[in-house]
């Protein structure tokens, strides 16, 4: 069955330091999708980035990147200089089509928090 | 371009009251998505719709929950005689493109949900 790992519940990131925020995934499928959301205190959820099984490079998005490991079956999210504004929920997400179907599956979450 | 729209924002029910949620997909979206979040979670699928079918309810109770997706109109989630279990963030997503073996998906883009509290 598919699945989304995070195992990190919290993070802690010095302003304009890197953070990595870990995710595993569990699939048999061989096209696949992977996003990362980032959810505020305010709660609504914001896409960041999308990683295709097929993309033969890491997608990047500004300050975001995906860090993807295939036969890792990992997708680890990058952020560069962090920004007191980081500070948020972060789930990794990944596509499930079945048939006919398409549903995201989430993670538990990792809670970013950046220290100024 | 108006982005995925929920109302209400904030919605306050009684044990055994019915609560209605509603969400206007984005523009030339087609595909309707329900999410549920419930407290310190990550969100669960719920129910996928397009106009006027449901494609998959896998992830509703069920009982007491129900969704449609009229040819007119937004997307109705509605859930009778609530319980105190029911309270979470109930959050729609669409999208203009459903999955066929062999190509990518396409983003779901959310609303900004729906936080419903059962008293």
């Amino acid at each position: 069955a598919q699945k989304i790992t995070q195992t990190q519940p919290g993070m802690f990131v010095q302003e304009k330091e890197a953070v990595t925020l870990d995710c595993t995934y569990d699939t048999s499928d061989q096209s696949y999708g992977l996003f990362w959301y980032k959810q505020p205190s305010s709660g609504e959820m914001i896409f960041l980035i999308y990683q295709g099984s097929y993309d033969e490079q890491n997608a990047t998005e500004g300050r975001y990147s995906l860090n993807f490991q295939k036969a890792r079956k990992s997708a680890n999210l990058v952020i560069s200089a962090s920004q007191l504004g980081d500070s948020a929920m972060y789930f990794c997400a990944m596509i499930l089509t079945q048939g006919g179907s398409e549903k995201l599956v989430f993670g538990k979450g990792t809670k970013l928090t950046v220290n100024p | 371009n108006a982005g995925v729209m929920q109302n209400p924002r904030h919605l306050v029910r009684r044990r055994g009251q019915e609560a209605r949620l509603r969400c206007s997909p984005m523009k030339g979206h087609s595909h309707v998505y329900w999410y549920r979040q419930l407290p310190e979670e990550g969100l669960k699928f719920m129910v996928y719709l397009q106009k006027e079918n449901i494609i998959d309810e896998s992830g509703m109770p069920k009982e007491r929950f129900s969704a449609e997706f009229p040819k007119e109109g937004p997307s109705i989630l509605r859930i009778q005689q609530v319980v105190r279990g029911d309270s979470a963030a109930y959050f729609c997503a669409s999208s203009d493109f459903s999955g066929t073996s062999g190509r990518e998906p396409y983003e779901q883009y959310f609303g900004p949900g729906t936080r419903l509290t059962v008293t």
